[in-house]
């Protein structure tokens, strides 16, 4: 059983609109959650962290958790083409985050 | 304030041959993680340190690799005897053990082919 399950996409939205990406994950002693942008052939870039059930908004993102359900999500609201990139969840657990394999969002014109 | 440091960013090698890429945390960061990723997935733990001390490595990493972290600060992975396999992108990462929620921040990468 995979740890972290994210859909590899590609989800594609249009400009402007909310791209919504969903993260599940099976180690119930996970603490933090974070989520990073990523760009082709580069490194992981954070975005940003949540760690207490309910949102957490910062700037254009909003990071959503539910513990009970295991499941954490990213929303971009007013999408734009520069972020189109692959976007990891990672859930920490005993200090090691584990990654899932990523959602690449598309956002066109 | 500069973040976390690796070199090579990119090397080539022969199968069979040894390499040794290093990664220098932020300053301040006592927690230290390499990770690897290859096409298409997401980073893959490989081991991690508490300042000087390895305090886990995955079952994933056979007995060709080994890190180092003498002194609590740069840390190194070696890879012996390099395989086509091991072609990836070898990612570092630094934290710093606090209440914040152990954020943790990635160096460039770097790169391995092996021909």
């Amino acid at each position: 059983q995979k740890e972290v399950e994210q859909n590899s996409g590609p989800l594609s939205v249009p400009e402007g609109a909310i791209a919504s990406l969903n993260c599940t994950y099976s180690d119930r002693g996970s603490q933090s959650f974070f989520w990073y942008r990523q760009y082709s052939g580069k490194s992981p870039e954070l975005i940003m962290f949540i760690y207490s059930n309910g949102d957490k908004e910062d700037g254009r993102f909003t990071a959503q958790l539910n513990k009970a359900s295991q499941y954490v999500s990213l929303l971009i609201r007013d999408s734009q083409p520069s972020d189109s990139a692959t976007y990891l969840c990672a859930p920490l657990g005993s200090y090691i985050p584990t990654f899932g394999r990523g959602t690449s969002l598309i956002v066109h014109p | 304030d500069t973040g976390v440091s690796q070199d090579p960013r990119h090397k080539i090698t022969k199968r069979g041959q040894n390499v040794t890429f290093r990664c220098d945390p932020i300053s301040e960061h006592n927690r230290l993680y390499w990770y690897r990723q290859t096409l298409g997935q997401g980073p893959e733990f490989l081991t991690y340190f508490q300042n000087e001390a390895q305090l886990e490595k995955s079952r994933l990493l056979s007995d060709r690799f080994s890190a180092e972290r003498p002194k609590g600060s740069f840390s190194t992975l070696e890879i012996q005897r390099t395989e086509q396999g091991d072609s990836a992108m070898y990612l570092c990462a630094s934290s710093l053990a606090d209440n914040s929620g152990n954020t943790i921040y990635f160096g460039e990468g770097s790169w391995l082919t092996v021909v």
